[in-house]
Protein backbone atom coordinates (compact mmCIF):
# COMPACT_ATOMS: atom_id res chain seq x y z
CA UNK A 1 0.00 0.00 0.00
CA UNK A 2 1.24 3.02 -1.19
CA UNK A 3 1.74 6.10 1.59
CA UNK A 4 1.41 8.87 -0.30
CA UNK A 5 -0.96 8.66 -3.48
CA UNK A 6 -0.68 11.13 -6.46
CA UNK A 7 -2.74 11.80 -9.30
CA UNK A 8 -3.15 12.01 -12.16
CA UNK A 9 -0.18 9.25 -13.06
CA UNK A 10 0.30 11.20 -16.28
CA UNK A 11 -0.98 14.44 -17.87
CA UNK A 12 -0.19 15.73 -20.99
CA UNK A 13 -1.63 19.54 -22.07
CA UNK A 14 -0.96 22.40 -24.42
CA UNK A 15 1.09 25.26 -23.92
CA UNK A 16 -1.27 27.62 -22.18
CA UNK A 17 -3.15 25.65 -19.99
CA UNK A 18 -4.03 24.91 -16.21
CA UNK A 19 -3.42 22.11 -14.35
CA UNK A 20 -3.21 20.68 -10.96
CA UNK A 21 -2.32 17.42 -9.48
CA UNK A 22 -3.12 15.75 -6.40
CA UNK A 23 -1.14 14.20 -3.32
CA UNK A 24 -3.57 12.27 -0.85
CA UNK A 25 -2.95 9.95 2.13
CA UNK A 26 -5.03 8.52 4.84
CA UNK A 27 -2.17 9.69 7.85
CA UNK A 28 -1.21 12.86 8.66
CA UNK A 29 2.41 14.51 7.98
CA UNK A 30 4.42 17.20 10.03
CA UNK A 31 5.25 18.42 6.77
CA UNK A 32 5.17 17.31 3.00
CA UNK A 33 7.37 18.35 0.16
CA UNK A 34 6.66 18.94 -3.69
CA UNK A 35 9.70 18.17 -5.94
CA UNK A 36 10.28 18.54 -9.59
CA UNK A 37 12.90 16.09 -11.32
CA UNK A 38 13.99 15.94 -15.18
CA UNK A 39 14.70 12.75 -16.55
CA UNK A 40 18.06 11.11 -15.39
CA UNK A 41 18.60 14.12 -12.87
CA UNK A 42 18.23 14.30 -9.51
CA UNK A 43 14.95 16.05 -7.53
CA UNK A 44 14.66 19.29 -7.48
CA UNK A 45 12.87 20.63 -3.98
CA UNK A 46 10.10 23.16 -5.02
CA UNK A 47 8.35 23.71 -1.25
CA UNK A 48 7.76 22.71 1.80
CA UNK A 49 4.48 22.84 3.17
CA UNK A 50 4.07 22.91 6.69
CA UNK A 51 1.14 24.29 8.17
CA UNK A 52 -2.88 22.71 7.43
CA UNK A 53 -4.63 24.86 5.51
CA UNK A 54 -1.45 26.57 4.43
CA UNK A 55 -0.99 28.21 0.97
CA UNK A 56 2.29 28.96 -0.77
CA UNK A 57 3.12 30.30 -4.25
CA UNK A 58 6.17 30.06 -6.53
CA UNK A 59 5.87 32.39 -9.99
CA UNK A 60 3.28 30.15 -11.49
CA UNK A 61 3.28 27.12 -9.23
CA UNK A 62 0.37 27.42 -6.78
CA UNK A 63 0.81 24.98 -3.63
CA UNK A 64 -1.89 23.75 -0.84
CA UNK A 65 -1.49 21.85 2.02
CA UNK A 66 -4.95 20.25 3.13
CA UNK A 67 -6.52 21.25 6.28
CA UNK A 68 -5.84 18.03 8.27
CA UNK A 69 -2.23 18.10 6.84
CA UNK A 70 -3.65 14.41 4.77
CA UNK A 71 -3.45 16.17 1.39
CA UNK A 72 -1.71 18.31 -0.79
CA UNK A 73 -2.03 19.77 -4.15
CA UNK A 74 0.13 21.69 -7.25
CA UNK A 75 -1.27 24.01 -9.55
CA UNK A 76 -0.10 25.49 -11.92
CA UNK A 77 -1.19 28.05 -14.25
CA UNK A 78 -0.38 28.80 -17.80
CA UNK A 79 1.95 25.82 -17.99
CA UNK A 80 4.78 26.39 -20.35
CA UNK A 81 7.07 23.90 -22.03
CA UNK A 82 9.68 24.20 -19.55
CA UNK A 83 6.79 22.44 -16.77
CA UNK A 84 7.50 19.35 -18.29
CA UNK A 85 8.91 16.82 -15.70
CA UNK A 86 7.75 14.63 -12.85
CA UNK A 87 6.39 15.94 -9.89
CA UNK A 88 6.61 14.34 -6.76
CA UNK A 89 5.61 14.97 -3.44
CA UNK A 90 6.83 13.33 -0.04
CA UNK A 91 6.04 13.49 3.36
CA UNK A 92 7.54 12.39 7.22
CA UNK A 93 4.79 10.76 9.15
CA UNK A 94 6.14 10.86 12.68
CA UNK A 95 9.38 12.52 12.40
CA UNK A 96 10.95 9.21 12.00
CA UNK A 97 14.22 10.27 9.97
CA UNK A 98 12.53 8.83 6.34
CA UNK A 99 10.30 10.80 4.04
CA UNK A 100 8.19 8.86 2.14
CA UNK A 101 7.68 9.62 -1.85
CA UNK A 102 5.05 9.61 -3.63
CA UNK A 103 5.03 7.90 -7.76
CA UNK A 104 4.70 11.15 -8.66
CA UNK A 105 2.97 12.67 -11.65
CA UNK A 106 4.68 12.95 -15.12
CA UNK A 107 3.26 16.20 -16.77
CA UNK A 108 3.99 16.88 -20.80
CA UNK A 109 3.57 20.36 -21.59
CA UNK A 110 3.38 20.41 -25.46
CA UNK A 111 4.06 23.64 -27.54
CA UNK B 1 23.60 22.79 -8.80
CA UNK B 2 22.42 21.87 -5.41
CA UNK B 3 25.77 21.13 -3.97
CA UNK B 4 25.55 17.53 -3.62
CA UNK B 5 28.18 15.39 -5.47
CA UNK B 6 27.72 11.69 -6.17
CA UNK B 7 30.48 10.11 -7.78
CA UNK B 8 30.59 8.10 -9.91
CA UNK B 9 27.94 9.27 -12.66
CA UNK B 10 27.86 5.84 -14.46
CA UNK B 11 28.99 2.49 -13.27
CA UNK B 12 28.84 -0.39 -15.04
CA UNK B 13 29.35 -3.87 -13.61
CA UNK B 14 28.95 -7.51 -13.94
CA UNK B 15 26.54 -9.93 -11.61
CA UNK B 16 28.19 -10.79 -8.74
CA UNK B 17 30.44 -7.65 -8.03
CA UNK B 18 30.49 -5.32 -5.69
CA UNK B 19 30.61 -1.62 -6.01
CA UNK B 20 30.64 1.32 -3.78
CA UNK B 21 28.60 4.65 -4.33
CA UNK B 22 29.99 8.09 -3.00
CA UNK B 23 27.99 10.86 -1.71
CA UNK B 24 29.55 14.33 -0.50
CA UNK B 25 26.45 16.32 1.40
CA UNK B 26 26.40 19.90 1.08
CA UNK B 27 28.40 22.30 3.46
CA UNK B 28 26.81 22.20 6.85
CA UNK B 29 24.61 18.97 6.20
CA UNK B 30 24.28 16.62 9.11
CA UNK B 31 21.91 13.99 7.03
CA UNK B 32 22.40 11.65 4.47
CA UNK B 33 19.69 10.11 2.73
CA UNK B 34 20.36 7.30 -0.08
CA UNK B 35 17.50 6.25 -2.63
CA UNK B 36 17.15 3.71 -5.30
CA UNK B 37 14.88 4.76 -8.66
CA UNK B 38 14.45 2.13 -11.10
CA UNK B 39 11.52 2.55 -14.17
CA UNK B 40 9.01 0.34 -12.33
CA UNK B 41 9.46 1.40 -8.66
CA UNK B 42 9.99 5.14 -8.26
CA UNK B 43 12.23 6.66 -5.92
CA UNK B 44 12.38 4.26 -2.62
CA UNK B 45 14.39 5.14 0.62
CA UNK B 46 17.15 3.04 1.44
CA UNK B 47 19.01 4.46 4.30
CA UNK B 48 19.56 7.85 6.27
CA UNK B 49 22.48 8.91 8.52
CA UNK B 50 22.84 11.74 10.36
CA UNK B 51 25.79 12.85 11.62
CA UNK B 52 27.56 9.67 11.30
CA UNK B 53 24.97 7.50 13.00
CA UNK B 54 22.44 5.41 11.18
CA UNK B 55 19.05 7.21 11.58
CA UNK B 56 16.39 5.16 9.71
CA UNK B 57 16.67 2.37 7.01
CA UNK B 58 14.04 1.76 4.29
CA UNK B 59 13.30 -1.59 2.21
CA UNK B 60 17.12 -1.96 1.96
CA UNK B 61 18.37 -5.25 1.03
CA UNK B 62 20.77 -7.03 3.08
CA UNK B 63 23.14 -6.86 0.13
CA UNK B 64 23.20 -3.27 0.64
CA UNK B 65 25.29 -1.50 3.14
CA UNK B 66 26.15 2.22 3.95
CA UNK B 67 27.88 4.37 6.33
CA UNK B 68 29.02 8.16 7.12
CA UNK B 69 31.99 9.04 8.08
CA UNK B 70 33.66 12.03 10.40
CA UNK B 71 33.81 14.01 7.41
CA UNK B 72 30.35 13.76 6.61
CA UNK B 73 30.40 11.97 3.59
CA UNK B 74 28.66 9.16 2.71
CA UNK B 75 29.30 5.34 0.79
CA UNK B 76 26.92 3.15 -0.30
CA UNK B 77 28.23 -0.56 -0.83
CA UNK B 78 25.76 -2.72 -2.95
CA UNK B 79 27.63 -6.49 -3.03
CA UNK B 80 26.30 -9.75 -5.09
CA UNK B 81 25.20 -7.30 -7.92
CA UNK B 82 21.99 -9.12 -9.52
CA UNK B 83 20.41 -7.58 -12.84
CA UNK B 84 17.68 -6.14 -10.87
CA UNK B 85 19.59 -3.44 -9.10
CA UNK B 86 20.30 -1.90 -12.19
CA UNK B 87 18.86 1.53 -11.39
CA UNK B 88 19.81 5.14 -10.38
CA UNK B 89 20.74 5.66 -6.61
CA UNK B 90 20.68 9.09 -5.36
CA UNK B 91 21.77 10.67 -2.66
CA UNK B 92 20.21 13.45 -0.34
CA UNK B 93 21.09 15.73 2.05
CA UNK B 94 19.43 18.01 4.59
CA UNK B 95 20.46 20.09 7.73
CA UNK B 96 18.65 18.56 10.48
CA UNK B 97 17.26 14.77 11.31
CA UNK B 98 14.34 15.90 13.43
CA UNK B 99 12.16 18.39 14.14
CA UNK B 100 12.45 20.20 10.96
CA UNK B 101 10.60 19.62 7.60
CA UNK B 102 12.55 17.12 5.58
CA UNK B 103 13.86 19.15 3.17
CA UNK B 104 16.20 17.23 1.34
CA UNK B 105 19.12 18.24 -1.58
CA UNK B 106 19.30 15.61 -4.29
CA UNK B 107 22.71 14.85 -6.23
CA UNK B 108 22.94 14.14 -9.90
CA UNK B 109 22.62 10.31 -8.86
CA UNK B 110 24.84 7.46 -10.17
CA UNK B 111 23.24 5.34 -12.92
CA UNK B 112 24.52 1.42 -12.37
CA UNK B 113 23.82 -0.79 -14.57
CA UNK B 114 24.32 -4.82 -13.94
CA UNK B 115 25.05 -7.06 -16.95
Amino acid sequence: TQLLEQSPQFLSIQEGENLTVYCNSSSVFSSLQWYRQEPGEGPVLLVTVVTGGEVKKLKRLTFQFGDARKDSSLHITAAQTGDTGLYLCAGDVSNAGKSTFGDGTTLTVKP
Amino acid sequence: DSGVTQTPKHLITATGQRVTLRCSPRSGDLSVYWYQQSLDQGLQFLIHYYNGEERAKGNILERFSAQQFPDLHSELNLSSLELGDSALYFCASSVESRGAPYEQYFGPGTRLTVT
